[in-house]
């Protein structure tokens, strides 16, 4: 079956930082990949998307690129604020094998400390 | 435009009592979900309908989980009787018809702990 895979946190970084955070999928088909936000006591929020390979996904100055040959999705800032400490999700939606079913990574909790 | 509401956002109930979770879907969305998760751990799919019909409900615990769309727009999920590991926040999203991109709407979720 499907399953992403999550670079383990938490990750605490100091404000202007450049952030990684790892994510590595396994799909039988092809998939949509995405990074959800979940803020504390709210519901996740999508981030970014990418529906083919070599998209490149992008919002407030975070970044993913769907890379096929490596099934990677790193999430990616250059520089982050106090604001982005928050958990963020990994995920995959395989549309070509199970319409509308998504998998979720365990999540990656980052602190920027200012 | 309204996102998706859950009520309530929290609940407590001793174990062997039980509890419903109301969900209402962004207008015009055909396709809900909903998810459990547990602490430090992502969403779990628990049920998806399409309009009125569940089209997945393979992971739903159904001896004591229920879970219902009558008219295809907002839901009710249903455990009877909660036990101390159904501890967790229960998340509703909903996402437009069609297959789109994947991309779903969450609502804040209701954290339900069992004492």
């Amino acid at each position: 079956g499907n399953s992403v895979t999550q670079m383990e946190g938490p990750v605490t970084l100091s404000e202007e930082a450049f952030l990684t955070i790892n994510c590595t999928y396994t799909a039988t088909g092809y998939p949509s990949l995405f990074w959800y936000v979940q803020y504390p006591g709210e519901g996740l929020q999508l981030l970014l998307k990418a529906t083919k390979a070599d998209d490149k996904g992008s919002n407030k100055g975070f970044e993913a690129t769907y890379r096929k040959e490596t099934t990677s999705f790193h999430l990616e800032k250059g520089s982050v604020q106090v604001s982005d400490s928050a958990v963020y999700f990994c995920a995959l939606s395989d549309l070509s094998t199970n319409a509308g079913k998504s998998t979720f990574g365990d999540g990656t909790t980052l602190t920027v400390k200012p | 435009e309204a996102g998706v509401v859950q009520s309530p956002r929290y609940k407590i109930i001793e174990k062997k009592q039980p509890v419903a979770f109301w969900c209402n879907p962004i207008s015009g969305h055909n396709t809900l979900y909903w998810y459990l998760q547990n602490l430090g751990q992502g969403p779990e799919l628990l049920i998806r309908y399409e309009n009125e019909e569940a089209v997945d409900d393979s992971q739903l615990p159904k001896d004591r989980f229920s879970a219902e769309r009558l008219k295809g727009v907002d839901s009710t999920l249903k455990i009877q009787p909660a036990e101390l590991g159904d501890s967790a926040v229960y998340l509703c999203a909903s996402s437009p018809r069609g297959r789109g991109n994947g991309e779903q709407f969450f609502g804040p979720g209701t954290r339900l702990t069992v004492l």
